[in-house]
């Protein structure tokens, strides 16, 4: 099955600042690697996705990147603002089960 | 549309006892599945249903069943509760009609401890 990793797993920046969460993934047929963000006691909601057949996509402040070859992708947040702290997750799509797998989180703090 | 709808929120259950947490959708979603996150942890994929009639384990289904009788339900059921079941339980649905289209909405979630 499908392997996700996720790194760090705790992040704090200063207000204003760019933060970088990275995933790699194990199955190099996996196509479909969503972003989720969970703030405390809160479901997770997702904020961006990617497909395999792209390599970036961008939504205002939250851009995503993904290297099929290296299987990896990124998520970059600029221009980070307090609200922007919570728990974010990588996910990719287990081809094998059409489920995901999640990787295990990345606690981003942004202090004001 | 309610979305995806989960209840109770919270449930406090003795050691061996079962219960069944219940999971609705009225989004017509064909994909239903059900997650569980520890504290402080990632989402853990016990079991998940591609259709009614249709059920299949995913990660971490011992301890657990689940059946799918309608496209809007989906229960998940815990037989002989144990303390390694104290967790939040989601639930999620996804269209999956196609390969491009399985973005997963998630419910609110159950709040389980056992003691």
């Amino acid at each position: 099955g499908e392997n996700v990793e996720q790194h760090p797993s705790t992040l704090s920046v200063q207000e204003g600042d760019s933060a970088v969460i990275k995933c790699t993934y194990s199955d190099s047929a996996s196509n479909y690697f969503p972003w989720y963000k969970q703030e405390l006691g809160k479901r997770p909601q997702l904020i961006i996705d990617i497909r395999s057949n792209v390599g970036e996509k961008k939504d205002q402040r939250i851009a995503v990147t993904l290297n099929k070859t290296a299987k990896h992708f990124s998520l970059h947040i600029t221009e980070t603002q307090p609200e922007d702290s919570a728990v974010y997750f990588c996910a990719a799509r287990d081809t094998g089960r059409r489920a995901l797998t999640f990787g295990s989180g990345t606690r981003l703090q942004v202090q004001p | 549309n309610a979305g995806v709808t989960q209840t109770p929120k919270f449930r406090i259950l003795k050691i061996g006892q079962s219960m069944t947490l219940q999971c609705a959708q009225d989004m017509n979603h064909n994909y239903m599945y059900w997650y569980r996150q520890d504290p402080g942890m990632g989402l853990k994929l016990i079991y998940y249903s591609v259709g009614a009639g249709i059920t299949d384990k995913g990660e971490v289904p011992n301890g657990y069943n689940v059946s799918r009788s309608t496209t809007e339900d989906f229960p998940l059921r815990l037989e002989l509760a144990a303390p390694s079941q104290t967790s939040v339980y989601f639930c999620a649905s996804s269209p999956g009609l196609a390969e491009l289209t399985d973005t997963q909405y998630f419910g609110p979630g159950t709040r389980l401890t056992v003691l």
